[in-house]
């Protein structure tokens, strides 16, 4: 168990939906990164937040928006849902901190499939 | 832009040892990671190695990095069928103040009996 916690496990929803992935990081992490892993793509870093402000910004539509909150946890937001954003989005997070080697400890994921 | 590549597939038998490769491009590099991911489940860190180290130990893992040619390896000795997963390389370098993390599309290891 890393300690980084995602909900819900399993999501099931239509095309045109919007969805809300939430993720509680590991006591003390002040990053949190989300990152979209499907078959035929590998892992796509989508964003990172450090203690609330947006630091880094990979392969994100624009129809996916995210944002940490001031307890560290943080929501990924998904609209306009098409078949294509079928995929495990995991979200992981990071020490921070002097002598920090920002390895990431990794949530179960959650698993979005569009219908 | 930064780049980290692994081969897609590996296959060994049970007792011998596996070797996974990675190179990377970012030369100013000051991490280099290696996950494993099982079957349904999000990524584990392995271990991690300093980009001014050559070699770290860790138990059945060792950890090769040689620099100048950008090039890093796992060493998993006396493979057990429990290793079985898709193994990550990554690295992480300084970019705007912040650390980017780059992972490699992943090395599938199967192990036979």
């Amino acid at each position: 168990d890393s300690g980084v916690t995602q909900t819900p496990k399993h999501l099931i929803t239509a095309t045109g939906q919007r969805v809300t992935l939430r993720c509680s990081p590991r006591s003390g992490d002040l990053s949190v990164y989300w990152y979209q892993q499907s078959l035929d793509q590998g892992l796509q870093f989508l964003i990172q937040y450090y203690n609330g402000e947006e630091r880094a910004k990979g392969n994100i539509l624009e129809r996916f928006s995210a944002q940490q909150f001031p307890d560290l946890h943080s929501e990924l937001n998904l609209s306009s849902l098409e078949l294509g954003d079928s995929a495990l989005y995991f979200c992981a997070s990071s020490p921070r901190g002097q002598g920090a080697s920002y390895e990431q400890y990794f949530g179960p994921g959650t698993r979005l499939t569009v219908t | 832009g930064e780049d980290v590549e692994q081969s897609l597939f590996l296959s060994v038998r049970e007792g011998d040892s596996s070797v996974i490769n990675c190179t990377y491009t970012d030369s100013s590099s000051t991490y280099l990671y290696w996950y494993k991911q099982e079957p349904g489940a999000g990524l584990q860190l392995l271990t991690y190695i300093f980009s001014n180290m050559d070699m770290k130990q860790d138990q059945r893992l060792t950890v090769l990095l040689n620099k100048k040619d950008k090039h890093l390896s796992l060493r998993i000795a006396d493979t057990q069928t429990g290793d079985s997963a898709i193994y990550f390389c990554a690295e992480s370098s300084s970019s705007g103040g912040y650390q980017k993390v780059t992972f490699g599309i992943g090395t599938k290891l199967q192990v036979i009996p």
